[in-house]
C-alpha cells in the first residue's frame, strides 16, 4: 500500500509567478484535502476535492486553486505569488469527506517565495 | 481568539519523563480530536484519534478528551529520544482545524 506522493519536494519562486503542485493520494482513497503550514505554525486548511468536486474552502483566496483527477491525484495551484505565500503545503487523503475520516500526509512541498 | 489554543512550548525533558502536552478550544461543536506527531521535514503523522470525552491509551502514550472544559491532553510516559517532534492537536467538524504545534526535546 503506498502512501500520499507529493511533487516537487522544494521549489524556489518570485512574486507574480505562479505555481503547481502535485499530489497523489493513498491507494484506496478518493478524498483529498490541502493544507498550508507556515514555519513554526500548524497546518491550515485550504480546501478539499471529493470525487472531483470541491467539497469545502478554508479562509483563501481564489488565487488557491485546485484539481482533483478521476485517478484521485490532485493539484494544487497558486497564482500571483506572494511573500506570505512561502510555507510547507500539504496533502492530505482519506477514504471520505467527512470529519471523522483519518487523513493520511504526504511530506509536503516547501515553497520558498522571493 | 484561534479556534484551538497550543502552547508552541519548546519543551525539553530528560529520556524517561512523563510529558503533558495540552490544547484548549473555543468550538463546542468539534467532534473528533486527534493528536498528530511532525518529524522534521516530514508530514504530520496520526498518533492517537478520539470522538468521546474520556481516555484512550495505546502502548505509552493516553489521549484524553474533556468536553466540558473544552480541553484535550496528550500524555506521553517512558519518553524517548526518538519522541522528539512536534505535537500537533487537531479538532474535527468536517475540516481538521489545527493547534500551533509543541515542539518537544526528549534528552538522552
Amino acid at each position: 500500500e503506498t502512501g500520499v506522493t507529493q511533487s516537487p519536494t522544494h521549489l524556489i519562486k518570485t512574486r507574480g509567478q505562479q505555481v503547481t503542485l502535485r499530489c497523489s493520494s493513498q491507494s484506496g482513497h478518493n478524498t483529498v484535502s490541502w493544507y498550508q503550514q507556515a514555519l513554526g505554525q500548524g497546518p491550515q486548511f485550504i480546501f478539499q476535492y471529493y470525487r472531483e468536486e470541491e467539497n469545502g474552502r478554508g479562509n483563501f483566496p481564489p488565487r488557491f486553486s485546485g484539481l482533483q483527477f478521476p485517478n484521485y491525484s490532485s493539484e494544487l495551484n497558486v497564482n500571483a505569488l506572494e511573500l506570505d505565500d512561502s510555507a510547507l503545503y500539504l496533502c492530505a487523503s482519506s477514504s471520505g469527506s467527512s470529519g471523522a475520516n483519518v487523513l493520511t500526509f504526504g511530506a509536503g512541498s516547501r515553497l520558498t517565495v522571493l | 481568539q484561534k479556534e484551538v489554543e497550543q502552547d508552541p512550548g519548546p519543551l525539553s525533558v530528560p529520556e524517561g519523563a512523563i510529558v503533558s502536552l495540552n490544547c484548549t478550544y473555543s468550538n463546542s461543536a468539534f467532534q473528533y480530536f486527534m493528536w498528530y506527531r511532525q518529524y522534521s521535514r516530514k508530514g504530520p503523522e496520526l498518533l492517537m484519534y478520539t470522538y468521546s470525552s474520556g481516555n484512550k491509551e495505546d502502548g505509552r502514550f493516553t489521549a484524553q478528551v474533556d468536553k466540558s472544559s473544552k480541553y484535550i491532553s496528550l500524555f506521553i510516559r517512558d519518553s524517548q529520544p526518538s519522541d522528539s517532534a512536534t505535537y500537533l492537536c487537531a479538532m474535527s467538524l468536517q475540516k481538521l482545524v489545527f493547534g500551533q504545534g509543541t515542539r518537544l526535546t526528549i534528552n538522552p
